[in-house]
């Protein structure tokens, strides 16, 4: 059972527009959410997270929004740029229980010049 | 800061041996380490918790015997896999929860390609 999932396996988006990478979780017991970037044979990269407490978490030109009542979020990515190409993982975890982080499948993302 | 190392970054051995992957907290204590494992174009799975001076947690379906995890230190868990075979080639990942570092709850080392002939 796929606690975590990520619909679409990858993803075009022209250099300068906006990605738009999106997250379904099922477990009502997460309240931690991440996003990681990551290239092969390489550990992940945290990029950004948030609380369930918040709808909406910016850092420079990534935001992640949540929308809990539909167990969804997505990363947002503007300018995208060709350094972005990469695969991005969404995460959970139900932190102050076991902080276990679970991963989706992944969402490849590349950036067309 | 919150540095992770993991070593061998690959190895290559023949089947029936077994193989040792050290993960390194360089610059904090680690009580918790998590180790993974990543198939090609899959997900990390999370294969078990590591805590320090005790047993540790593996997750559902993951062999305890197969997949030893020894956490002695406050800055080093090991991952040893026993008689491993083809199979088991995989990606393995480690990660360490450090202190004061709220936003990111786990830092994870860049990982160990194991392939076994």
């Amino acid at each position: 059972d796929q606690q975590v999932k990520q619909n679409s396996p990858s993803l075009s988006v022209q250099e300068g527009r906006i990605s738009i990478l999106n997250c379904d979780y099922t477990n009502s017991m997460f309240d931690y959410f991440l996003w990681y970037k990551k290239y092969p044979a390489e550990g992940p990269t945290f990029l950004i997270s948030i609380s369930s407490i918040k709808d909406k978490n910016e850092d420079g030109r990534f935001t992640v929004f949540l929308n809990k009542s539909a167990k969804h979020l997505s990363l947002h990515i503007v300018p995208s740029q060709p350094g972005d190409s990469a695969v991005y993982f969404c995460a959970a975890s139900a932190r102050g229980r076991d902080d276990k982080i679970i991963f989706g499948k992944g969402t490849r993302l590349h950036i067309l010049p | 800061g919150a540095v992770v190392s993991q070593h061998p970054s690959w190895v290559i051995c023949k089947s029936g041996t077994s193989v040792k992957i050290e993960c390194r907290s360089l610059d904090f204590q680690a009580t918790t380490m998590f180790w993974y494992r990543q198939f090609p174009k899959q997900s990390l799975m999370l294969m078990a918790t590591s805590n320090e001076g005790s047993k540790a947690t593996y997750e559902q379906g993951v062999e305890k015997d197969k997949f030893l995890i020894n956490h002695a230190s406050l800055t080093l868990s090991t991952l040893t896999v026993t008689s491993a075979h083809p199979e088991d080639s995989s990606f393995y990942i480690c990660s360490a929860t450090a202190p004061n570092t709220d936003n990111q709850p786990q830092h994870f080392g860049d990982g160990t390609r194991l392939s076994i002939l």
